[in-house]
């Protein structure tokens, strides 16, 4: 089944630390993002990346880093930096490039929940 | 840049009356619309989207929604709520140029009781 895979489901973490939010697709998808979830705020952009090797900013990037070494990947970091990292975390993906097919139409993981201890 | 506003935060409903929520957006260009619905605990799942074309859309699950340009609204209607509806509904908007990121509203808790 194509998708997305989101790990860990559910994460703990001390203050101080930096934890890593995997994200993997196999939807051959070009364009990926990760996006932050409190109650009430719906969702807000952190990063998103259009192509391999590339990323952008999206609204709230502070304390917050990510890679796109490949397609079929882009990991979160969520920093010590991050003044309140404790929240839902989702990635999605979608078709990416060629603007006349991509609508911006996203495919979500499952999401993975931080708590910062 | 876009926008949306989701007017309401929680809507109750009894079983099998009919439910509608709330979306409006603000866009200088022309937009693409979405509505996504979210279980507790898990990711957000796709409804229905207006691309172009006929301003009613149908989506899985029942649920339909209207485009109106005018309004710059894109609510969402069910005439028959079940149970299993309970979830949160998320609104959201994207341009054809700039950036293709989905902006989203705050989210309409539906309840639904019986």
């Amino acid at each position: 089944d194509g998708g997305i895979t989101q790990s860990p489901k559910y994460l703990f973490r001390k203050e101080g630390q930096n934890v890593t939010l995997s994200c993997e697709q196999n939807l051959n998808h070009d364009a990926m993002y990760w996006y932050r979830q409190d109650p009430g705020q719906g969702l807000r952009l952190i990063y998103y990346s259009q192509i391999v090797n590339d990323f952008q900013k999206g609204d709230i990037a502070e304390g917050y880093s990510v890679s796109r070494e490949k397609k079929e990947s882009f990991p979160l970091t969520v920093t010590s930096a991050q003044k309140n990292p404790t929240a839902f975390y989702l990635c999605a993906s979608s078709i990416g490039t060629a603007p006349t097919k991509d609508t911006g139409e996203l495919f979500f993981g499952e999401g993975s929940r931080l708590t910062v201890l | 840049a876009q926008s949306v506003t989701q007017l309401d935060s929680q809507v109750p409903v009894f079983e099998e009356a009919p439910v509608e929520l709330r979306c409006n957006y603000s866009s200088s260009v022309s937009v693409y619309l979405f509505w996504y619905v979210q279980y507790p605990n898990q990711g957000l799942q796709l409804l229905l989207k207006y691309l172009s074309g006929s301003t009613l859309v149908k989506g899985i699950n029942g649920f339909e929604a209207e485009f109106n340009k005018s309004q710059t609204s894109f609510h969402l209607r069910k005439p028959s709520v079940h149970i299993s509806d309970t979830a949160e509904y998320f609104c959201a908007v994207s341009a054809p140029t700039g950036r293709r990121a989905l902006t989203f509203g705050s989210g309409t808790r539906l309840q639904v009781q019986p």
